[in-house]
């Protein structure tokens, strides 16, 4: 059980390139996120899936676009990167169960964009 | 908007209880409090959950005032290894919003 991977692991970028970071989790949860976080910050949400087939935008959407390809995978693309985007991104999972559910972490991947 | 408050930063002796507070006056009747942590160079992990009554598992405990308002995870015995960042997170039923939480240091 690998709980929720992440692909790259680290990526560097030039200014206007394009990439899609994956997620997959093998746990069967519904609902899905992709955040993003800051050196000294707290993550804050880009998007989200609830559920198979739906994507809703989080705080922070504006330079992104999101797949939920099936239930395991959720993958987030920058069409046209920008040195604002430099962050650490984080994939989660979360249990279905309403209020009360666990959210599942991935490691993370380390994007820079020159 | 996390929507929680809590002490930027904390300092802990090896081997010594800490408490860790958070103030959430504005929480609904349905939302839980939730903690999480997140090690150096690592992902968010969960640590712990309640609603109204204190609860416990095996990496600590969470005290729930008794109007809500505020909450207290306690860490028993504070090891380097709990050094990190934790999140005091109301959750309802929409994705869990994280503030910038409390950074924990444990001195040996």
């Amino acid at each position: 059980n690998a709980g929720v991977t992440q692909t790259p692991k680290f990526q560097v970028l030039k200014t206007g390139q394009s990439m899609t970071l994956q997620c997959a989790q093998d746990m069967n949860h519904n609902s899905m996120y992709w955040y993003r976080q800051d050196p000294g910050m707290g993550l804050r949400l880009i998007y989200y899936s609830a559920s198979e087939g739906t994507t809703d935008k989080g705080e922070v959407p504006n330079g992104y676009n999101v797949s939920r390809l099936n239930k395991r995978e959720f993958s987030l693309r920058l069409e046209s990167a920008a040195p604002s985007q430099t962050s650490v991104y984080f994939c989660a999972s979360r249990t279905s169960g309403g209020a009360y559910g666990t959210q599942y972490f991935g490691p993370g991947t380390r994007l820079t964009v020159l | 908007d996390a929507k929680t408050t809590q002490p930027n930063s904390m300092e802990s002796n090896e081997e010594e209880p800490v408490h860790l507070p958070c103030n959430h006056s504005t929480i609904s009747g349905t939302d839980y409090i939730h903690w999480y942590r997140q090690l150096p160079s690592q992902g968010p992990e969960y640590v712990i959950h309640g609603l109204t009554s204190n609860v416990n598992n095996r990496m600590a405990s969470l005290a729930i005032a008794e109007d809500r308002k505020s909450s207290t995870l306690i860490l028993h015995r504070a090891t380097l290894r709990d050094a990190a960042v934790y999140y005091c997170i109301r959750g309802g039923n929409t994705p869990l919003v994280f503030g910038k939480g409390t950074r924990l240091s444990v001195i040996a």
